[in-house]
């Protein structure tokens, strides 16, 4: 089946400093990479969609400065977390989607913790 | 405003007895169903789907089956096992053909007792 990676699957940093999360499509091209956030207890709830080639499309509430997404080619969607805080601290999963219509192929998760 | 909804958080199951976890929606426009499964600390993984056009989609142990006018689907695992605990999210997809995005129900975590 597709494999979607992310690089790193945890990472500690401090408050006011930058981390970058990679998702890669492993054996497939995905035209749309999404990105998700899950809170302890919570649903994944969509921050961003992302096309390759084009900017990405924000969900309402979700800062587009701060969460920085870069889908620069048909494999790879990055997701930067600027200027991080405590309260940014969560579980961020990617998902790739083959097709259009179409189940989506997830990544692992990034637990990110700003300290 | 939660579109997918899992009322029970969780569900406790004597192994090989059947797992019955519900999923409602309220947007009438959703015509594709997806049910995922999650691990701790782990990325969602597929399990399976229906579109609107069936009321019922089996694949080996697993069976969704969606009631349209109830704006409720169900995905039945039988019979249950011990790895079969973990998360599980409904997701819902208007428009699949126009590649709008899915919204998740908030999860129901099955343990299934050996």
């Amino acid at each position: 089946g597709a494999v979607v990676s992310q690089h790193p699957s945890w990472v500690i940093c401090k408050s006011g400093t930058s981390v970058k999360i990679e998702c890669r499509s492993l054996d497939f091209q995905a035209t749309t990479m999404f990105w998700y956030r899950q809170f302890p207890k919570q649903s994944l709830m969509l921050m961003a969609t992302s096309n390759e080639g084009s900017k990405a499309t924000y969900e309402q509430g979700v800062e587009k400065d701060k969460f920085l997404i870069n889908h620069a080619s048909l494999t790879l969607s990055t997701l930067t977390v600027t200027s991080a805080h405590p309260e940014d601290s969560s579980f961020y999963i990617c998902s790739a989607r083959l097709n259009i219509q179409g189940e989506q192929y997830f990544g692992p998760g990034t637990r990110l913790t700003v300290t | 405003d939660q579109q997918v909804k899992q009322n029970s958080p969780s569900l406790s199951v004597q192994e090989g007895r059947i797992s019955i976890l519900n999923c409602d929606y309220t947007n009438s426009m959703f015509d594709y169903f997806l049910w995922y499964k999650k691990y701790p600390a782990e990325g969602p993984t597929f399990l399976i789907s229906i579109s609107s056009i069936k009321d019922k989609n089996e694949d080996g142990r697993f069976t969704v089956f969606l009631n349209k006018s109830a704006k409720h689907l169900s995905l039945h695992i039988v019979p249950s096992q011990p790895g079969d605990s973990a998360v599980y999210f409904c997701a819902a997809s208007a428009g699949a053909n126009t590649g709008n995005q899915f919204y998740f129900g908030t999860g129901t975590s099955l343990t299934v007792i050996p």
